[in-house]
C-alpha cells in the first residue's frame, strides 16, 4: 500500500524567506511524486513531479522538490516566498509497481497550510 | 489551467433531492476521476474511468454513480442527497497511457444539502 505524510498543518514564512514544505512518502518499489497546489476555492493545480534520474525537480512558479530515496521525502521548497504563494499545498505519491486499476491512483497527503507574512 | 470543466461551481439543496454534476474536458484524456475533498483537507478518489464505458470505485465509498459515455464527460450523480454529501467533489483527467502520467483537475463543485 501506498501513503504519504505532511508533518506540517501549517507552515508561516516571512515574504523573501527561504520556505520548505515537508512530504515523506511510503511505496513498495520506487515513487513517481506529486506536488500540487489549492488556492481557496479554486481546484488544484499542479506545480512539479519526480519520475526518475536528477533528484532534484524544477516546477512551476520558482518552485522545485528534493527527491531523498534514503530518507523517503520529497520537500517542496522555494528560495523566496512571496504573498500570493499563500495556499494550500498537497503531496501525492503513486506506486508504479501497483498492477490492473490501481496502478494510475494517487494517494494524496492531508495538505500543509502556507501562510506568508508580508 | 488544464482545459477541465466542472458545473456548477456551487449547489445549495434540500435533502431528497437528485443530482447530477457535470464534468468535462476538451484534452482527449482516456482517464478521469472524481475525488471528495472536506474544507482543508485530504483528497479521497471515490469514482475513476480507464475509457469510454469504464468505471471502478475508489478507495472511499460514495453513494454516488458515475457513466462514462463519451470520452470527455464523466457525470457524478446522487439520486437522493443527504447532508452527509456535503463536500466539495473535484474532476480530474490524465492521458493515462503510462503510470507517471500527472493529472489534471477542474475547479470543483461545493455542494451542500441541508
Amino acid at each position: 500500500a501506498q501513503s504519504v505524510a505532511q508533518p506540517e498543518d501549517q507552515v508561516n514564512v516571512a515574504e523573501g524567506n527561504p520556505l520548505t514544505v515537508k512530504c515523506t512518502y511510503s511505496v513498495s518499489g520506487n515513487p513517481y511524486l506529486f506536488w500540487y497546489v489549492q488556492y481557496p476555492n479554486r481546484g488544484l493545480q499542479f506545480l512539479l513531479k519526480y519520475i526518475t534520474g536528477d533528484n532534484l525537480v524544477k516546477g512551476s512558479y520558482g518552485f522545485e522538490a528534493e527527491f531523498n530515496k534514503s530518507q523517503t521525502s520529497f520537500h517542496l521548497k522555494k528560495p523566496s516566498a512571496l504573498v500570493s504563494d499563500s495556499a494550500l499545498y498537497f503531496c501525492a505519491v503513486r506506486d508504479p509497481l501497483s498492477v490492473g486499476a490501481g496502478s494510475y491512483q494517487l494517494t494524496f497527503g492531508k495538505g500543509t497550510k502556507l501562510s506568508v507574512i508580508p | 489551467e488544464a482545459d477541465i470543466y466542472q458545473t456548477p461551481r456551487y449547489l445549495v439543496i434540500g435533502t431528497g433531492k437528485k443530482i447530477t454534476l457535470e464534468c468535462s474536458q476538451t484534452m482527449g484524456h482516456d482517464k478521469m476521476y472524481w475525488y471528495q475533498q472536506d474544507p482543508g483537507m485530504e483528497l479521497h478518489l471515490i469514482h475513476y474511468s480507464y475509457g469510454v464505458n469504464s468505471t471502478e470505485k475508489g478507495d472511499l465509498s460514495s453513494e454516488s454513480t458515475v457513466s462514462r459515455i463519451r470520452t470527455e464527460h464523466f457525470p457524478l450523480t446522487l439520486e437522493s442527497a443527504r447532508p452527509s454529501h456535503t463536500s466539495q467533489y473535484l474532476c480530474a483527467s490524465s492521458e493515462g497511457h503510462w503510470t507517471a502520467d500527472t493529472q489534471y483537475f477542474g475547479p470543483g463543485t461545493r455542494l451542500t444539502v441541508l
